[in-house]
């Protein structure tokens, strides 16, 4: 998954704390999403960002904030974890000769007990 | 309302044998067909897409199917190998609307020996 690299690969929260994945590329694409993946619901859009200082919700958004300070890195801020988020997050970048497919990041497993 | 819909969860297929994975899709407006792959602990990859203009679209041992008075596709896997055990996402997208792609909720793939 060069390109799009995330941080932490795995992290375990007690219900109430606070955390915030990263999401780094070297692709130089302005828009840049996030995603959870749960067992049998498929991936669902949390977050996405068109372009660097613009963010727009998408079909999961409750529970969580995003951050895009510059055009390389999209953050994820869960500020009061629960138990209902524990997922795999996974970033993703726009692919493709005219971006019709996303390049995905490895993911990180979040547990929050 | 589920605009993309696998109503297989799981499959499982002899190895040698033609995989079929079934995708419905409830919106006309929708341009780009994509399949994507998961392997357990890693991102999401593309597999192969089928623009709404076309019927089939074909690379190597893959071929998917566009049905679009049906509003179904399919991916067919000929033959299939025990490196095609994962999970299997359909997606669709609007093209230039935000780059954002409609997962559905996958189907497992399991190749038999």
């Amino acid at each position: 998954n060069a390109g799009v690299t995330q941080t932490p690969k795995f992290q375990v929260l007690k219900t109430g704390q606070s955390m915030t994945l990263q999401c780094a590329q070297d692709m130089n694409h302005n828009s840049m999403y996030w995603y959870r993946q749960d067992p049998g619901m498929g991936l669902r859009l949390i977050y996405y960002s068109a372009s660097e200082g613009t963010t727009d919700k998408g079909e999961v958004p409750n529970g969580y904030n995003v951050s895009r300070l510059n055009k390389r890195e999209f953050s994820l801020r869960l500020e009061s974890a629960a138990p209902s988020q524990t997922s795999v997050y996974f970033c993703a970048i726009p692919t493709g000769p005219s971006r019709e497919t996303q390049y995905f990041g490895p993911g990180t497993r979040l547990l929050v007990l | 309302d589920q605009q993309v819909k696998q109503n297989s969860p799981s499959l499982s297929v002899q190895e040698g044998r033609i995989s079929i994975l079934n995708c419905d899709y409830t919106n006309s407006m929708f341009d780009y067909f994509l399949w994507y792959k998961k392997y357990p602990a890693e991102g999401p990859t593309f597999l192969i897409s089928i623009s709404s203009i076309k019927d089939k679209n074909e690379d190597g041992r893959f071929t998917v199917f566009l049905n679009k008075s049906a509003k179904h596709l399919s991916l067919h896997i000929v033959p299939s190998q025990p490196g095609d055990s994962a999970v299997y996402f359909c997606a669709a997208t609007f093209r230039g609307r935000d780059d954002k792609i409609i997962f559905g909720k996958g189907t497992r793939l399991h190749i038999l020996p």
